[in-house]
């Protein structure tokens, strides 16, 4: 069966410090891979999402980056943290039918 | 690009049926999704519709109009631990989905 792992679980980090979430998929060959943003009660963002390794669509322009360096591994960066950058980081993978989703645990950003 | 207009929030009593409805405007679409996500928790699927109609997974239902840019979800047999935040997502394009901002649904003994 597959698997999402995401770490950690929760992080607080001061104004201007780097950032980097780490998501993880197992079970499952060339998955699409997202990063959501979910701001306290409300919507889910849509960041970043990949559809192979390397490949890289952003949706909002901001101080964050995304990586896919393997094809199960997808990460979250930014160089420099700002308050508005506080959140719930959702990872997600999907097979080929996108429209259904399957989240990973997620991680509490605090920046302060 | 895409907008899709929920309510805030429901409040129903335990036993009963609630609808939560679903608006949207989109340049393209595919489909209309629906996902739960309880306090603290990630989001879970719980179904989709491409064409108009019922879809019914046990207790629970989605319709779609895609002539309207309307859905909503239908929760029958409320239970305490169907508290929690329903959103609807559309597929408009691209391998990936547009969410609402999601209906907190509250139930009540």
């Amino acid at each position: 069966s597959q698997t999402i792992h995401q770490w950690p679980a929760t992080l607080v980090q001061p104004v201007g410090s780097p950032l980097s979430l780490e998501c993880t998929v197992e079970g499952t060959s060339n998955p699409n891979l997202y990063w959501y943003r979910q701001a306290a009660g409300r919507g889910l963002q849509l960041l970043f999402y990949s559809v192979g390794i390397g490949q890289i669509s952003s949706e909002v322009p901001q101080n964050l980056s995304a990586s896919r360096p393997q094809d199960r591994q997808f990460i979250l960066s930014s160089k420099k943290l700002l308050l508005s950058d506080s959140g719930f980081y959702l990872c997600a993978w999907s097979g080929t039918q996108f429209r259904e989703q399957y989240f990973g645990p997620g991680t509490r950003l605090t920046v302060t | 690009g895409q907008s899709l207009e929920q309510p805030s929030e429901v409040t129903a009593v335990e036993g009963a049926i609630v609808q939560i409805n679903c608006t949207y405007q989109t340049s393209g679409f595919y489909g209309l999704s629906w996902y739960q996500q309880h306090d603290g928790g990630a989001p879970t699927f719980l179904s989709y519709n491409a064409l108009d109609g019922l879809e019914e997974t046990g207790r629970f239902s989605s319709f779609l109009s895609r002539s309207d840019s309307y859905g909503y979800l239908l929760l029958q047999e409320l239970q305490m631990k169907d508290s929690a935040s329903y959103f609807c997502a559309v597929s408009g394009g691209g391998n990936k989905l547009t969410f609402g901002t999601g209906t907190q649904l509250k139930v009540e003994l």
